[in-house]
């Protein structure tokens, strides 16, 4: 009930395509779903974030989806570049209660040149 | 940069040993979250603690403990060392108890030998 399943677990896609990562959460009481980027040696930076309220937010070249009857988030890049190349982690939340993230096994992203 | 600092950035000690992992959060926040990523268990929350408080437990360690100051910073504390504790610790801080955006810091790596 805990658990965010990630996938896939790696990616690779040509400049300019639009990757895209699923993730699936099975504990309704989630309300906040963000999304991590993370290069080699570095902290998870929060790049974008979604709220159950809504079906889709864009940040940039980032989208999240949200289908909250399916249970499901996902992660577009548009346009992607080889500086996207990095690991993606999508993680979820309450907005009340514990606050802890739970989060996917990430996403291993490669943008070929 | 994410305005969340961590100390050390390597570690490296022998099984057995005790070790302090510090951590100061961003400039205003008052929560602190631990986690630690390990290359099997990805991202895994360990404790949270919002104004000096304990406030979530995650999975962590009997051997292992933390603590906020009244100044905010936090350490975590890791005794009985064992190999299977090298990881990446990070630190996150947000601004309210509820860690809706969690801002991360640069980590520390651990190495267990």
């Amino acid at each position: 009930q805990q658990q965010v399943k990630q996938s896939p677990q790696s990616l690779i896609v040509q400049k300019g395509g639009i990757p895209i990562i699923n993730c699936a959460y099975e504990n309704t009481a989630f309300d906040y779903f963000p999304w991590y980027q993370q290069f080699p040696g570095k902290g998870p930076a929060l790049l974008i974030a979604i709220r159950p309220d809504v079906s889709e937010k864009k940040e940039g070249r980032f989208t999240i989806s949200f289908n909250k009857s399916a249970k499901q988030f996902s992660l577009h890049i548009m346009d992607s570049q080889p500086g996207d190349s990095a690991t993606y982690f999508c993680a979820a939340s309450m907005i009340s209660g514990t606050y802890k993230y739970i989060f996917g096994t990430g996403t291993r992203l490669k943008v070929l040149a | 940069d994410s305005g969340v600092t961590q100390t050390p950035k390597h570690l490296i000690t022998a099984t057995g040993q005790r070790v302090t992992l510090r951590c100061s959060p961003r400039s205003g926040d008052l929560s602190v979250y631990w986690y630690q990523q390990s290359l099997d268990q990805g991202l895994q929350f360990l404790i949270q603690y919002y104004n000096g408080e304990e406030r979530a437990k995650g999975n962590i360690l009997e051997r292992f403990s933390a603590q906020q100051f009244p100044d905010l910073h936090s350490e975590l504390n890791l005794s009985s060392l064992e190999l299977g504790d090298s990881a990446l610790y990070f630190c996150a801080s947000s601004a309210l108890a509820g860690g809706n955006e969690q801002y991360f810091g640069p980590g520390t790596r651990l190495t267990v030998t």
